[in-house]
């Protein structure tokens, strides 16, 4: 079973940059699994950030960009803003129609 | 105007059905693989079936397999996803997606959700 590993939480000051990761509990995440990320604050349905690693989805500010970093995908926020606290999702497509959520990490600006 | 509007959430006693719709608008359905991704309540999001643009395959999440199916009507713009023996662990935010990318690997586009409770 494979499962996407995110760190439960994280905080940031404004202003300031933080990266969230997503891994894999066995094996690298590579381009091939086609990382994305998604934002959503309660309520709300999730948005499209970042797809197949690190193309930014239209209208996403440029202060959010992906990556790969060693064996995990990445998402770094630079600069952040107070209406960048929200719960960040990254999911690997595993091929066939197949995707795979982390568990999702909140991010907290203060 | 794009966008996917889900509908038919609703409460079902456990062990009963629900068929739930998703209608998309402002984009060539046929041309884009669907899928359905839930959010139980406090929970993450987790994806639970796909169906392809083209060729008419389906995919589902063990959780679902055997339980829930998958099926579209690119006539009427239509995804729908059928849910018999609903437990109370499938109480949930169903979202409809439009599935994109070179492979159809990420989600572009969200609705807004449907509520399904499952309770007695």
């Amino acid at each position: 079973q494979t499962v996407v590993t995110q760190e439960p939480s994280f905080s940031v000051s404004p202003g300031g940059t933080v990266t969230l990761t997503c891994g894999l509990s066995s094996g690298s995440v590579s381009t091939s699994y086609y990382p994305s990320w998604y934002q959503q604050t309660p309520g709300q349905a999730p948005r499209t950030l970042i797809y197949s690693a690190n193309i930014r989805s239209s209208g996403v500010p440029d202060r959010f960009s992906g990556s790969i970093l060693g064996n995990k995908a990445a998402l770094t926020i630079t600069g952040a803003q107070a209406d960048d606290e929200s719960d960040y999702y990254c999911v690997l497509c595993l091929g066939g129609g197949i995707w795979v959520f982390g568990g999702g990490t909140k991010l907290t600006v203060l | 105007e794009v966008q996917l509007v889900e509908s038919g959430g609703g409460l079902v006693q456990p062990g009963g059905s629900l068929r739930l719709s998703c209608v998309a608008s402002g984009f060539a359905f046929s041309s884009f693989a669907m899928a359905w991704v839930r959010q139980a309540p406090g929970k993450g999001l987790e994806w639970v079936s796909s169906f392809s643009g083209s060729g008419g395959s389906t995919y589902y999440a063990d959780s679902v397999k055997g339980r829930f199916t998958i099926s579209r009507d690119n006539s009427q713009n239509t995804l729908h996803l059928q849910m018999n023996s609903l437990r109370a662990e499938d109480t949930a935010v169903y979202y409809c997606a439009a599935v994109a990318g070179t492979h159809s690997d990420y989600f572009d586009l969200w609705g807004r959700g449907t509520l399904v409770t499952v309770s007695s």
